[in-house]
C-alpha cells in the first residue's frame, strides 16, 4: 500500500459545481496534513492545512478523518480558475518531510 | 530574493556527465528540501537539511546522488554519471520551521540524453 494515495482523475466539472477529493494515508501516526495546488508547469503552492476539527477557507473546506485515515477537500461553486492539480501531503511521523500524493487533476468547464 | 531560486532552470546533458543543481532558499528559512517530480506524479522526497545539517537522505535513489548545504543557506544537489532515468524536474523547497509550509522554487528540469 502506498503511503499517500489519491484518485488521479481527471475530474471534469461544470462551473458552479461542487467537487470533492479524498486522499488516504497509510500511517495512523501521521501528524500533519495539507492540500497543495499545482498549476500546469508551475510549482506546488500551499492551498490549506487540514486540522483535526476541519477548516474552511472561502469556497474550500478540508476535513480529516483519522479513523478511516483520509483527508478530503471540498470545493464549492467551482470557478474556471480552480482548474489545477490538487496534491495532498502528509507528515508520516513526527519531524519528517512531507510525503505527497500523485495529485488529482481538476478541470472546471464553462 | 523574495522566493526560492533554482538554477539552472533547464539542463540538458549527455549520459555519464555530472550535473549540479543549485537552490537558494528564502532568506532565513531553516529547512531546505529537495524533491524530484516526474510528469503526472507528485513530488518525491530526496533529502532535506536543517541549517547545514543533512537530516534525512533516505530518498536519494543511489550513491550517484548527493547534496550539501555547507553554510546553511544555498544548497547544491549533485548527480554523478547521469543516466537517462535521472531525467525529471528537480524541485527545491524551503520552510521557516522543520514542519512548516513548504515554499517551492520553479524547479530545474534535467534532461539526460
Amino acid at each position: 500500500r502506498k503511503e499517500v494515495e489519491q484518485d488521479p482523475g481527471p475530474f471534469n466539472v461544470p462551473e458552479g459545481a461542487t467537487v470533492a477529493f479524498n486522499c488516504t494515508y497509510s500511517n495512523s501516526a501521521s501528524q500533519s496534513f495539507f492540500w497543495y495546488r499545482q498549476d500546469c508547469r508551475k510549482e506546488p503552492k500551499l492551498l490549506m492545512s487540514v486540522y483535526s476539527s476541519g477548516n474552511e477557507d472561502g469556497r474550500f473546506t478540508a476535513q480529516l478523518n483519522r479513523a478511516s485515515q483520509y483527508i478530503s477537500l471540498l470545493i464549492r461553486d467551482s470557478k474556471l480558475s480552480d482548474s489545477a492539480t490538487y496534491l495532498c501531503a502528509v507528515n508520516m511521523r513526527g519531524n519528517t518531510p512531507l510525503v505527497f500524493g500523485k495529485g488529482t487533476r481538476l478541470s472546471v468547464i464553462a | 530574493g523574495a522566493g526560492v531560486s533554482q538554477s539552472p532552470r533547464y539542463k540538458v546533458t549527455k549520459r555519464g556527465q555530472d550535473v549540479a543543481l543549485r537552490c537558494d532558499p528564502i532568506s532565513g528559512h531553516v529547512s531546505l528540501y529537495w524533491y524530484r517530480q516526474a510528469l503526472g506524479q507528485g513530488p518525491e522526497f530526496l533529502t532535506y537539511f536543517n541549517y547545514e545539517a543533512q537530516q534525512d537522505k533516505s530518498g536519494l535513489p543511489n550513491d550517484r546522488f548527493s547534496a550539501e548545504r555547507p553554510e546553511g543557506s544555498i544548497s547544491t544537489l549533485t548527480i554523478q554519471r547521469t543516466e537517462q532515468r535521472d531525467s525529471a524536474m528537480y524541485r527545491c523547497a524551503s520552510s521557516s520551521t522543520s514542519l512548516g509550509e513548504l515554499f517551492f522554487g520553479e524547479g530545474s528540469r534535467l534532461t539526460v540524453l
